[in-house]
């Protein structure tokens, strides 16, 4: 069955880089995209941008220049990295299959903790 | 910067039925918007429950609806169980692949 297996929690510094990892099964990367989404604590969520089966990438304003999002066919991963990360960058990370402009088939998240 | 607008709160009886909307700062919201819906318990990563509008993803109950309902996209449950108190999202896609999300309704069955 479709699936996204994420990788585990990190604890980083500021201006530090983490990235987070998306595997997906039950289906091509070459033929769904992936998003990304993250969740402050007690927030709210957050489309982060997105990566099309055909490599094409598009990213959320206000994290234009940080981030940047790619995929490894041959194993099938799709990856998300973020650089200079700040505090307010803490929070839950939730990859999710693209599907009819809308997300299905959700990660359980990979929490990305930023502290000194 | 476009902001996607929903209800912070709503409440709803055991039975009853709801209305939760989702709106745009810039105008109204269209199938082109291609609104989607998701459900989010504390702890827990989000369901998908409708795509495209009006499509209710594999498994989603039938008492969950899609629409728009003027100039908004609206998600319809009727029949509000106990298990349906949880967080909603509304996405938008407000221009080529760049997708907002609404901040949230919380619901209440009560």
């Amino acid at each position: 069955q479709v699936q996204v297996v994420q990788s585990g929690a990190e604890v980083k510094k500021p201006g530090a880089s983490v990235k987070v990892s998306c595997k997906a099964s039950g289906y091509s990367l070459t033929t769904y995209g992936i998003t990304w989404v993250r969740q402050a604590p007690g927030q709210g969520l957050e489309w982060l941008g997105w990566i099309s089966a055909h490599n094409n990438t598009e990213y959320a304003q206000n994290l234009q220049g940080r981030v940047s999002m790619t995929t490894d066919t041959s194993t099938n991963t799709a990856y998300m990295e973020l650089r200079s990360l700040r505090s307010d960058d803490t929070a839950m990370y939730y990859c999710a299959r693209e599907f009819g402009w809308g997300f299905d088939s959700w990660g359980l998240g990979t929490l990305v903790t930023v502290s000194s | 910067q476009t902001v996607v607008t929903q209800e912070p709160s709503f409440s709803v009886s055991p039975g009853g039925t709801v209305t939760l909307t989702c709106g745009l700062s810039s105008g109204s919201v269209s199938t082109s918007n291609y609104p989607s819906w998701y459900q989010q318990t504390p702890g827990q990563a989000p369901r998908t429950l409708i795509y495209s509008t009006n499509s209710r993803s594999s498994g989603v109950p039938d008492r969950f609806s899609g629409s728009i309902l003027g100039n908004k996209a609206a998600l319809t449950i009727t029949g509000a169980l106990a298990e349906d108190e949880s967080d909603y999202y509304c996405v938008l896609r407000v221009t080529r692949g760049i997708r907002v999300f609404g901040g949230g309704t919380k619901l209440t069955v009560l």
